[in-house]
């Protein structure tokens, strides 16, 4: 059973930092892209970050690029999101997602809140 | 940058009826297009991909369509599970994924 699961979220003061993570099981991970999205308090998805299997490929959307880094180590089957000079409007529930070949992002984490806030 | 829009925005219906719910992409995405379903405190749900193709496990009455740009997710009879929310998701490149505005299915 493939099972993501997701940490690190937590209340930061903006301009802070904090470093997201997922877990993944239950599927052969160093074979697989992965992905961030974050969905902010009654809004719609967003797309955040995509990284390839050995993470040499890495891809942002426009509004993290500079602020946000994805990596992901296989030996421990684990993905992160290292999120810097954090603003209110980064406030949200982030999930990682696994990205199949046919399907996109098929399987997903339960979340991890990161509220911004002084 | 790939932008997709979906209407409606929201959409009151009962129990039994046959909803629709379209989504359109920037430009064309051939396929390359997700349906997923998410209902309050969830993660979302994938329901079909590449268009038209169901994710195991998920009811027969989802029907996906389209191609290009513009795509639709029909709900032949709607169950009252089928509450929730909808969203469309373009991955035709792995440069960037876009996602729709959603769409917020109610009961009447």
């Amino acid at each position: 059973e493939v099972q993501l699961v997701e940490s690190g979220g937590g209340l930061v003061q903006p301009g802070e930092s904090l470093r997201l993570s997922c877990v993944a099981s239950g599927f052969t991970f160093s074979r697989s892209w992965m992905s961030w999205v974050r969905q902010a308090p009654g809004k719609g998805l967003e797309w955040l970050s995509n990284i390839n299997e050995d993470g040499s490929e890495k891809y942002y959307v426009d509004s993290v690029k500079g602020r946000f880094t994805i990596s992901r180590d296989n030996a421990d089957n684990s993905l992160y999101l290292q999120m810097n000079s954090l603003g209110d409007e980064d406030t949200a529930v982030y999930y990682c997602a696994r990205v199949s070949p046919a399907a996109g992002p098929d399987y997903w984490g339960q979340g991890t809140l990161v509220i911004v806030s002084s | 940058d790939i932008q997709m829009t979906q209407s409606p925005p929201t959409l009151s219906a009962s129990v039994g009826d046959r909803v629709v719910i379209t989504c359109r992409a920037s430009q064309s995405i051939n396929n390359w297009l997700a349906w997923y379903q998410q209902k309050p405190g969830k993660a979302p749900k994938l329901l079909i991909y590449k268009a038209s193709t169901l994710q195991g496990g998920v009811p027969s009455r989802f029907i996906g369509s389209g191609s290009g740009t513009e795509f639709t997710l029909t709900i032949s009879s709607l169950q009252p599970d089928d509450f929730a929310s909808y969203y469309c998701q373009q991955y035709s490149t792995w440069r960037e994924f876009t996602f729709g505005p959603g769409t917020q299915v109610d009961i009447k």
